[in-house]
C-alpha cells in the first residue's frame, strides 16, 4: 500500500533563505505528484503538478522535482518570504486516480 | 479559474443531528472528492464520485454517505452526527478518466459536532 511521507513536520527559518522540503512514497507506481499548500483554517491551493514522466517543475521562486526511481520529491522554496508561511502537502496520484497525502510540512518564515 | 464552493465555511451541530455539506464546481469537472482533515492524521478520503449517481468509497465511509444528482454538485451526508466527526470537511474535483490531472479544492467546511 502506497506511503506517503514528509520530513520536517515542521521548519522555521529567516528571510531569505532557500530552502528545501522533502516527500517520500514507498510505491514508484505512480501518474503524478501534486505540491498543495495550505493557509491556516483555509482550503488547499495547487502549486506544482509533475507528471511520472517528468523530473521537475517550475513556477516562479519554486522547483518541484521528482525521482520516481528512489521515491522522492523536493520542493525548493527561492529566496523566502514571509507570506511564504504554510503549511505544504505533497500526494501522488495512484492507479485508481486517488490521491495519497503526506502529512505536511508547517513552514515558517521568520521577518 | 476552477471554483470549487462549499456550502458553509463553520458548522456547529448537536449528536444524532443529520447534516448535510454541499460542494459546487463551475468547471464541469466528472470527478469530485470528500476529505476529512485532521491534525497528525492528514487528509483522508471519505467518499469519490466519477460521474452522476455514480459514488465509490474511499478510505474512511463509516458513518457518512453520498449524493450526486447533478454533476456540479456533490454532497456529503452524516446521517446521525456524532463527536468523532468534528473535523475540517474539503470537496475536490477534477477531470475525469485521465490521469495526471489536479484535483481543485474548495475552502473547507469545520464542521464541530458537541
Amino acid at each position: 500500500k502506497q506511503e506517503v511521507t514528509q520530513i520536517p513536520a515542521a521548519l522555521s527559518v529567516p528571510e531569505g533563505e532557500n530552502l528545501v522540503l522533502n516527500c517520500s512514497f514507498t510505491d514508484s507506481a505512480i501518474y503524478n505528484l501534486q505540491w498543495f499548500r495550505q493557509d491556516p483554517g483555509k482550503g488547499l491551493t495547487s502549486l506544482l503538478l509533475i507528471q511520472s514522466s517528468q523530473r521537475e517543475q517550475t513556477s516562479g521562486r519554486l522547483n518541484a522535482s521528482l525521482d520516481k526511481s528512489s521515491g522522492r520529491s523536493t520542493l525548493y522554496i527561492a529566496a523566502s518570504q514571509p507570506g511564504d508561511s504554510a503549511t505544504y502537502l505533497c500526494a501522488v496520484e495512484d492507479s485508481n486516480y486517488q490521491l495519497i497525502w503526506g502529512a505536511g510540512t508547517k513552514l515558517i518564515i521568520k521577518p | 479559474d476552477v471554483k470549487v464552493t462549499q456550502s458553509s465555511r463553520y458548522l456547529v451541530k448537536r449528536t444524532g443531528e443529520k447534516v448535510f455539506l454541499e460542494c459546487v464546481q463551475d468547471m464541469d469537472h466528472e470527478n469530485m472528492f470528500w476529505y476529512r482533515q485532521d491534525p497528525g492524521l492528514g487528509l483522508r478520503l471519505i467518499y469519490f464520485s466519477y460521474d452522476v449517481k455514480m459514488k465509490e468509497k474511499g478510505d474512511i465511509p463509516e458513518g457518512y454517505s453520498v449524493s450526486r444528482e447533478k454533476k456540479e454538485r456533490f454532497s456529503l451526508i452524516l446521517e446521525s452526527a456524532s463527536t468523532n466527526q468534528t473535523s475540517m470537511y474539503l470537496c475536490a474535483s477534477s477531470l475525469r478518466g485521465v490521469a495526471s490531472n489536479e484535483q481543485f479544492f474548495g475552502p473547507g467546511t469545520r464542521l464541530t459536532v458537541l
